[in-house]
Formats: structure tokens, sequence, C-alpha cells
């Protein structure tokens, strides 16, 4: 299994400010995921994060809105950019060892 | 476009009896299938996984039916208790890749009454 802790667990923010959300993994792994779920729906891939390289976007999703950053082999962190309430959701960190997939707890994000 | 169908949407089980939800793939190429369980609040938690080498896996109460030639699979909460209640999601990726992201189903709310 995997140790994920994400931070901050929840936050309030205002419209047009950024918040950064830490993904701490107990081991090194290769590969970061950052997945949102929208509140009563399913997790929806933003990105995929190596170290050492840019991060992959999905369709839907631009770097200039969700930057991340993966500066080594157990740390990753996303920033939600100039928020909208349409940005509020959960927002988790996975890493995968061999195909099973580990998820954090999420980052519950409000928007006002 | 959605690449993995899950129904139903909800399911209210009374407490012993047993929970069924059912998840279609499209892409052939998908060779790696797991539940997801979510309690509110919390991430996701591996509940069980199956490959298409087998028909079925279980693990205690929960069983994932697997139809290749179908492409379904379904996964099975016998003797369900009020615990059990949560959102329940399936998956697919296509597991030879390790660390291949997954493709989920939209979700089951699971209901247990006792």
């Amino acid at each position: 299994s995997a140790v994920i802790s994400q931070k901050p667990s929840r936050d309030i923010c205002q419209r047009g400010t950024s918040l950064t959300i830490q993904c701490q993994v107990d081991s090194q792994v290769t590969m970061m995921f950052w997945y949102r779920q929208q509140p009563g729906q399913s997790l929806t891939l933003i990105a995929t994060a190596n170290q050492g390289s840019e991060a992959t976007y999905e369709s839907g999703f631009v770097i200039d809105k969700f930057p991340i950053s993966r500066p080594n082999l157990t740390f990753s962190t996303l920033t939600v950019s100039n928020m909208s309430p349409e940005d509020s959701s959960i927002y988790l960190c996975s890493v995968a060892r061999s195909t099973e997939a580990f998820f954090g707890q999420g980052t519950r994000l409000t928007v006002v | 476009q959605q690449q993995v169908k899950q129904s139903p949407q909800s399911l209210i089980v009374q407490k012993g009896g047993i929970s069924i939800i059912n998840c279609a793939y499209e892409n052939t190429a998908f060779d790696y299938f797991p539940w997801y369980q979510q309690f509110p609040g919390k991430g996701p938690a591996l509940l069980i996984a199956i490959r298409p080498d087998v028909s079925e896996k279980k693990e205690g109460r929960f069983t994932i039916s697997f139809n290749k030639s179908a492409k379904q699979f379904s996964l099975h909460i016998m003797d369900s208790q009020p615990g059990d209640s949560a959102t329940y999601f399936c998956a697919a990726s296509n597991g030879d890749q390790a660390g291949t992201a997954l493709i989920f189903g939209k979700g089951t709310t699971l209901s247990v009454s006792s």
C-alpha cells in the first residue's frame, strides 16, 4: 500500500485567488496523479506528474489554471489558480504501485 | 466520451441482502478492473480488483464477476451491512502500463438499511 498525505484537508477561498494543494507520499513513486471530484460526481483525471518533467494534462485542463510541481519522487503540488465557484470540488492526489492506485484523503475546496 | 458506464446510480438494500453494482466498458485494451469504496470525507480505497484472465474473484463478502465477451463486470456484496453504506466506483485501465491512470465510472451510492 501507500500512505498519502494531502494538505490542506479543506479550505474556503475567495474567487479570484489561488490555492496550492500539497501531496506527500511515504515512499518514492514515479508517477503521481491529480484528480478532481465535483460534488456528487465521479473522479476525473486532471494531470499526470512525472518527476523531472512537465505534467501531462487531460483534455479540458490547462497548465495555466492547474499548474503542477513535482520536485522529487515523494512530493507534488497542484495549484488551482484564479478560482471561481465552479472550481469547488474535492481534489485528490493518487499514486500507483504496480497497477494498484492509492488515494489521499482529498482536499475539499469551496470557492465563495 | 465516457468509457466506463456504471449502474445503478443509487441502491438501497436491506441488511443481510445482496448488493449488486454493474459496469460496462468500451475499450478492449483495458485489462485491469478495480472497485473502489469511498466514505464521505475520505479518498477512495481499493476494495477488490480483477484481471480478465479470470471470470470471478472473491474476497470475503465481496465478489467481482467478469464477462470479457460482454465487456461487463459487476460487484456483489453478500450479507450487506450498514457499514457497507458508501459510494462505490468501478474503474478500468490498461494495467500493462504501470501507473496508468484509471478511468472511473460515475459511482453508485449504496445505503444498507438496518
